[in-house]
């Protein structure tokens, strides 16, 4: 079966510390991935997704960045965090597609991230 | 820009009746849209969906209604239970550059359903 894991659940960081979240699928290969951040007022907004290894898209321009270094691992890096960066992150993943068959995307259960 | 809106930010219903939750979209190259639950603290997740070539898909308690010309949707849930209060999402799906597949959220609206 496929599983999505996402860690650490919870995280408090400094200004200015770096930051590094790890997400990890199992049960499929080549999902396409994605990194999502849910803030107060803003929804879920698409930070990152990518379709393969080395294979990043970025949606908006922030102090974030994605990698993807292997085909079932997504991680979301920042190398200075700002206090703006806090939030909710999120990993999803979709299998691939077949045909005109489109699919949903499973999330992760999200780290909590608090930047003081 | 907001591609997709949910403009209504909380509902209240009472439990046994209809909630309705809308969603609207700019995008005309969506062909796919999802509703996804959401509890604080956990991951979203997938609710119904509906193909840009249907009208209505149906699950149970849960509708979903696509209106193309108008670009939009909702999601009709009935009858309403307390557990079902929780944030909703919309979702509307397009390819994007290189062929990859990306989700688009609203902002999400709160269903509390009183008892």
């Amino acid at each position: 079966s496929q599983t999505i894991h996402q860690w650490p659940a919870t995280l408090v960081q400094p200004v200015g510390s770096p930051l590094s979240l790890e997400c990890t699928v199992e049960g499929t290969s080549n999902p396409n991935l994605y990194w999502y951040r849910q803030a107060a007022g803003r929804g879920l907004q698409l930070l990152f997704y990518s379709v393969g290894i080395g294979q990043i898209s970025s949606e908006v321009p922030q102090n974030l960045s994605a990698s993807r270094p292997q085909d079932r691992q997504f991680i979301l890096s920042s190398k200075k965090l700002l206090l703006s960066d806090s939030g909710f992150y999120l990993c999803a993943y979709k299998t691939p597609e077949t045909g005109l068959m489109s699919t949903e995307a499973f999330f992760g259960q999200g780290t909590r991230l608090t930047v003081v | 820009d907001q591609q997709v809106k949910q403009n209504s930010p909380s509902l209240s219903v009472q439990e046994g009746r209809i909630s309705i939750l809308n969603c609207d979209y700019t995008n005309s190259m969506f062909d796919y849209f999802l509703w996804y639950k959401k509890y604080p603290a956990e991951g979203p997740t997938f609710l119904i969906s509906i193909s840009s070539i249907k009208d209505k898909n149906e699950d149970g308690r849960f509708t979903v209604f696509l209106n193309k010309s108008a670009k939009h949707l909702s999601l009709h849930i009935v009858p309403s239970q307390p557990g079902d209060s929780a944030v909703y999402f919309c979702a509307a799906s397009a390819v994007a550059q290189g062929g990859s597949e990306k989700l688009v959220f609203g902002k999400g609206t709160k269903l509390t359903v009183n008892p």
